[in-house]
């Protein structure tokens, strides 16, 4: 079956301007995450999903960034007034929920979104 | 103080040695996980484990939930085992956010 997907694969913006990452998990899959990585830095959370709730959002580095889930499929990542430091790979993983706050599985990756600000 | 440290940061290998990383943590957990992340940037989940051991293919992850401590070893290693070996564990038991660790690059050499 497909694996989690992103797109668009590579976002080259202007500072000031927003953008928006898609992020389309595995069918079935209730859990979902995002996570940001910069040059040579590791990788970050961001927010995650379960379901079309954010449990937790604390990852997110200012109220310019915003993400939301609808259907329990797709999700978007929308980051507004886009500033040179937010450029980094955005990565987008899912799993199953086995039951509980913490009983997750595996975590799937998609391939990332490179975005650029210039 | 990381709350996820990983050892060693940097490893170089000749082809066939047997590979040890090791990661520790100072939170409580519900499972640990081991990513492999290819020059190329692509993530893989190798591993989810709460307790013991588990082993796929040449690759064994083992936890000491008491010591705060997981090792990922690699038997017989591989050019293709060259890689970023990242763990990742929940900072508290409420949550499925992951924290990090800094990742050990690895190469292997013919």
């Amino acid at each position: 079956g497909a694996g989690v997907s992103q797109s668009p694969s590579n976002k080259v913006t202007e500072k000031g301007k927003d953008v928006e990452l898609r992020c389309d998990p595995i069918s079935g899959h209730t859990a979902l995450y995002w996570y940001r990585q910069r040059l040579g830095q590791g990788l970050e959370f961001l927010i995650y999903f379960q379901g079309n709730s954010a449990p937790d959002k604390s990852g997110l580095p200012s109220d310019r960034f915003s993400a939301e889930r609808t259907g329990e499929s797709v999700s978007t990542l929308t980051i507004q007034r886009t500033q040179q430091e937010d450029s980094a790979v955005y990565l987008c993983a899912s799993s199953f929920i086995l039951g509980g706050a913490t009983s997750t599985d595996t975590q799937y990756f998609g391939p990332g979104t490179r975005l650029t600000v210039l | 103080k990381n709350e996820v440290e990983q050892s060693p940061q940097n490893l170089t290998a000749q082809e066939g040695e047997f590979i040890t990383i090791n990661c520790s943590y100072s939170v409580g957990i519900s499972a640990l996980h081991w990513l492999q992340q290819h020059p190329g940037g692509g993530i893989v989940s190798l591993f989810m484990l709460s307790s013991g051991k588990k082993k796929h293919g040449r690759l064994i992850a083992t936890i000491n939930i008491q010591e705060k401590h997981s090792s990922l070893h690699i038997t017989a290693s591989h050019p293709r085992d060259s890689a970023v070996y990242i763990c990742a564990v929940p900072p508290n038991y409420n949550t499925d956010k992951l924290i990090f660790g800094t990742g050990t690059r690895l190469q292997v050499f013919p």
